[in-house]
């Protein structure tokens, strides 16, 4: 099973600033990763796919990039609807597996 | 678009059943899958169905996990038998072309007697 560990577990940013995150694979992956944003009692929103595409109306401040087995989600100019937790998901190989998340929370 | 429903409280060594209604354009998407998520393992895939042929099961889990669609009702149901505390998590169906594009709000289902 591929593990996905996640950096840092929280991200204390202030608003307008940006963030980045981290995903590091267990193993190399092909291009299939992707970003969900999870808020507490909501359904995880998916971001970015095959490591770099942004999904339908995602803001261009959200992206993506890396291959292998280290990813990066950047996020610019943070606003106060992106605090949230933040997950990756590889789906290379079955069990597809998730990041533990990155908390990013206000500073 | 996603509604799953079931009960919120199983006793152990019982079986959680759960299903998910799909309203809207949604329904359209390929892969219908069951993800949990709990504080001692996060989040973790249980099984998803592509197009509507053969289920594919989280190996940790297989021996106790049924996925069942019914495409021309738009729902789709999870069965988890000789269940234990370790199941208990919020459990989330998701339907997607490749990743998950739409995912319900999730259900809390406590394993406890």
């Amino acid at each position: 099973e591929i593990v996905l560990t996640q950096s840092p577990v929280t991200l204390s940013v202030s608003p307008g600033e940006r963030a980045t995150l981290s995903c590091r694979a267990s193993q190399s992956l092909r291009k299939d990763l992707g970003w969900y944003q999870h808020k507490p009692g909501q359904a995880p929103r998916l971001l970015i796919y095959d490591a770099s595409k942004r999904a339908t109306g995602i803001p261009a401040r959200f992206s993506g990039s890396g291959s292998g087995t280290d990813f990066t989600l950047t996020i610019d100019s943070l606003e106060p609807g992106d605090f949230a937790i933040y997950y990756c998901q590889q789906r290379d190989y079955w069990p597809w597996t998730f990041g533990q998340g990155t908390r990013v929370d206000i500073k | 678009q996603l509604r799953e429903s079931g009960p919120g409280l199983v006793r152990p060594s019982e079986t959680l059943s759960l299903s998910c209604t799909v309203s809207g354009g949604s329904a359209r998407k390929t892969y219908w899958s069951w993800i949990r998520q709990s504080p001692g393992r996060g989040m973790e895939f249980i099984a998803y169905i592509y197009n509507g042929g053969s289920a594919n099961y989280n190996p940790s889990l297989k021996s106790r996990v049924t996925m069942s669609a019914d495409m021309s009702k738009n729902q789709f149901s999870l069965r988890l038998t000789s269940v234990t505390a370790a199941d208990t998590a919020v459990y989330y169906c998701a339907l997607g072309s490749w990743l998950m594009d739409f995912w319900g709000r999730g259900t809390l289902v406590t394993v406890s007697s």
